[in-house]
C-alpha cells in the first residue's frame, strides 16, 4: 500500500490562476481531509468529504476554494484566482471508517508559492 | 472555541535528558487529544492518543482536564526523537483534527 498519495508536491502559480491539488488515499480509504499549513502555523482543517459528498466545509474560505471526490478517482482542491496569502503546504490525510476519524494517514503534502 | 495552544516553538535537550513537550487546549467538553509526530522528510503519523494510554517509544501523556493539558514526556530522549510534533485534539462527534502550531524538538548528543 503506497500510502496517501498527492500531486503535485510542488506547485507555482502567478496571482490570478487557478491551482489544483490532488489526493489519493490509501486503497480501500473512502474518508478525505484537507488541512492547509500556513507558515510558521499548524495544520488547519478545511474540508471532509466522503465519496461523491461533502460532509464538512466549515474550515473552507468562503469564496475560490472548492474540493470534490468523485466516485472515480482521486480527490480535488481547487483554488481559484491565487492570490499570495494562498501560498502555504496543503496536506491531505484519508481514513477508513467514519467511526474512527483520528486514524487520519496523511500525504507529504503539495507545496503552492503563488508568484 | 477549539484551540491547542503548543507555547514552545523550538525545544533542544541533550541525548539522556527528560523531555516535556507542553500542550494545552481550549474546549468545552470532553475531546479527545492527541500527539502526531513528524520526523525529518517523513509524513505526519500519529504518535499516541490519550484514550489508548499508552506509552509509544517511550513517551507518555497524561490528559489532565483540571490544567487543560496534554503534555508528552519522555525520561531519556534519543537522538531519533528529534522531530516536529503536534498537539491535537477532535472535538466529541467531530471528524476534523484541530492542531497546535508543532513543536521542534532537537536531541542533542
Amino acid at each position: 500500500n503506497a500510502g496517501v498519495m498527492q500531486n503535485p508536491r510542488h506547485l507555482v502559480r502567478r496571482r490570478g490562476q487557478e491551482a489544483r491539488l490532488r489526493c489519493s488515499p490509501m486503497k480501500g480509504h473512502s474518508h478525505v481531509y484537507w488541512y492547509r499549513q500556513l507558515p510558521e502555523e499548524g495544520l488547519k482543517f478545511m474540508v471532509y468529504l466522503q465519496k461523491e459528498n461533502i460532509i464538512d466545509e466549515s474550515g473552507m474560505p468562503k469564496e475560490r476554494f472548492s474540493a470534490e471526490f468523485p466516485k472515480e478517482g482521486p480527490s480535488i482542491l481547487r483554488i481559484q484566482q491565487v492570490v499570495r496569502g494562498d501560498s502555504a503546504a496543503y496536506f491531505c490525510a484519508s481514513s477508513p471508517r467514519r467511526e474512527l476519524p483520528y486514524e487520519q494517514y496523511f500525504g507529504p503534502g503539495t507545496r503552492l508559492t503563488v508568484t | 472555541a477549539q484551540r491547542v495552544t503548543q507555547p514552545e516553538k523550538l525545544l533542544s535537550v541533550f541525548k539522556g535528558a527528560p523531555v516535556e513537550l507542553k500542550c494545552n487546549y481550549s474546549y468545552s467538553g470532553s475531546p479527545e487529544l492527541f500527539w502526531y509526530v513528524q520526523y525529518s522528510r517523513q509524513r505526519l503519523q500519529l504518535l499516541l492518543r490519550h484514550i489508548s494510554r499508552e506509552s509509544i517509544k517511550g513517551f507518555t501523556a497524561d490528559l489532565n482536564k483540571g490544567e487543560t493539558s496534554f503534555h508528552l514526556k519522555k525520561p531519556f530522549a534519543q537522538e531519533e526523537d528529534s522531530a516536529m510534533y503536534y498537539c491535537a485534539l477532535m472535538g466529541q462527534g467531530a471528524q476534523k483534527l484541530v492542531f497546535g502550531q508543532g513543536t521542534r524538538l532537537t536531541i542533542n548528543p
